[in-house]
């Protein structure tokens, strides 16, 4: 069953601490991607990677790190340098190439409160 | 970069209703989606739409690309319709697998 996973559903961090939220997709997809949503808001992208041990800061890239290992996987870190990281947290993947289909798809997020 | 804006932001409905939510950017696209974000958080993918028209039950919706536009339509409402509904493109100067540049939202409530 092809799709994105995301762990944890929620988490709860103490101020000061770092944390990592996992996202992993088997649809064979190049590019990955993190955002944030705040209550009532849109999304606003943190992150993005186009192609294995690649990526480009998004709009809201400071106190967060990514990695991109493998082209299943793209985790995020949280730092104790975001200021205020309580948020909702979705990463999103789609077909890479120029010219192919790139319509983006979605895990089912991660909501992070910090104590 | 790329604007979008949408409206109406907050719409409430009678169920059996119908409505329609609009999408303008401020550029021409080569990526246009329509996403709802479910009581839970999950979005969904409606429809991926850069240009014509789509239908998909009692949704549908049209991108008219030359006028910069996108609407869509939603026909004889269910409260299960209710969430907020996004509007998200991708400018075509932008090469290769850009990420898409999302609008605000349309907030929809179906009341029984």
């Amino acid at each position: 069953d092809g799709g994105i996973t995301q762990s944890p559903k929620y988490l709860f961090r103490k101020e000061g601490q770092n944390v990592t939220l996992s996202c992993e997709q088997n649809l064979n997809h190049d590019a990955m991607y993190w955002y944030r949503q705040d209550p009532g808001q849109g999304l606003r992208l943190i992150y993005y990677s186009q192609i294995v041990n690649d990526f480009q800061k998004g709009d809201i890239a400071e106190g967060y790190s990514v990695s991109r290992e493998k082209k299943e996987s793209f985790p995020l870190t949280v730092t104790s340098a975001q200021k205020n990281p309580t948020a909702f947290y979705l990463c999103a993947s789609s077909y890479g190439g120029a010219g192919g289909d790139n319509e983006q798809f979605f895990g089912p997020g991660t909501r992070l409160t910090v104590l | 970069g790329i604007q979008v804006e949408q409206s109406p932001p907050d719409l409430i409905l009678q169920e059996g209703a119908n409505s329609t939510l609009r999408c303008n950017f401020s550029d021409s696209v080569n990526n246009l989606q329509w996403f709802h974000q479910n009581p839970w958080g999950q979005l969904i993918n409606l429809f991926y739409i850069p240009s014509g028209t789509k239908q998909n039950g009692r949704l549908s919706a049209t991108t008219v690309a030359t006028e910069r536009y996108s609407l869509l339509y939603i026909s004889s409402s269910q409260t299960t319709d209710s969430g907020v509904y996004f509007c998200a493109v991708k400018g075509d100067r932008i090469s290769g697998n850009t990420p898409l540049v999302f609008g605000k939202g349309t907030r929809l409530s179906v009341i029984a």
